[in-house]
């Protein structure tokens, strides 16, 4: 069993469309994670939840809006798609006790 | 806010030690993790520091040193499977927030 999943795991699309990305834990963690990584690989985290309550929101543009309808699930919806959104998506989930997290496999956007 | 700076590059031949930095600026810390990631592959978790003190866990150990800010990841015994992107990252402000460093990519040669 695959512990977090995401889908897709390849998402090419045209500028102005909208996409949804999809991740789910079955590891019973509190807290999950979007994260961007860009090809230059740095890691910039988006947005946290804690039992479906959203505790960070960096500073990213409204076109992206994450979606908890319970913890095991935080799904990531991305309006009127633009090259610089570009990169790999990764979801992570972290227990209460943060020693670990663990990540999906990733999402690779590529828009065209 | 909170920052963390690494090494982005790092090169080692098998078989020999590299350490690799890091220094984090954040309020609220609870710890220090390190992370390894190859390419087309998601990070996985390598070891966790809240204390200050080594941990050790196999050919790889992780440092902290809270009143200094810092801490290293030091890889033994170097392989070619090692050569990857290595990434620190804090826990802070309670046990729901975690961000990553740019990551240091390690290049071990023959």
């Amino acid at each position: 069993d695959t512990a977090v999943s995401q889908t897709p795991k390849y998402l090419v699309t045209q500028m102005g469309n909208d996409k949804s990305i999809k991740c789910e834990q079955n590891l019973g963690h509190d807290t999950m994670y979007w994260y961007k990584q860009d090809s230059k690989k740095f890691l910039k985290i988006m947005f946290s939840y804690n039992n479906k309550e959203l505790i960070i929101n960096e500073t990213v543009p409204n076109r992206f809006s994450p979606k908890s309808p319970d913890k095991a699930h935080l799904n990531l919806h991305i309006n009127s798609l633009e090259l610089g959104d570009s990169a790999v998506y990764f979801c992570a989930s972290t227990p209460g006790q943060n020693t670990e997290a663990f990540f999906g496999q990733g999402t690779r956007l590529t828009v065209v | 806010g909170q920052s963390l700076e690494q090494p982005s590059e790092v090169t080692a031949v098998e078989g020999a030690i590299v350490q690799i930095n890091c220094t984090y600026q954040t309020s609220g810390f609870y710890g220090l993790s390190w992370y390894q990631q190859h390419d087309g592959g998601a990070p996985t978790f390598l070891s966790y520091n809240a204390l200050d003190g080594l941990e050790e866990t196999g050919r790889f150990s992780s440092f902290l040193s809270r009143s200094d800010s810092y801490g290293y990841l030091l890889l033994q015994e170097l392989q070619m499977k090692d050569s990857a992107s290595y990434f620190c990252a804090v826990t802070y402000g309670g046990y729901n927030k975690l961000i990553f460093g740019a990551g240091t990519r390690l290049a071990v040669h023959p």
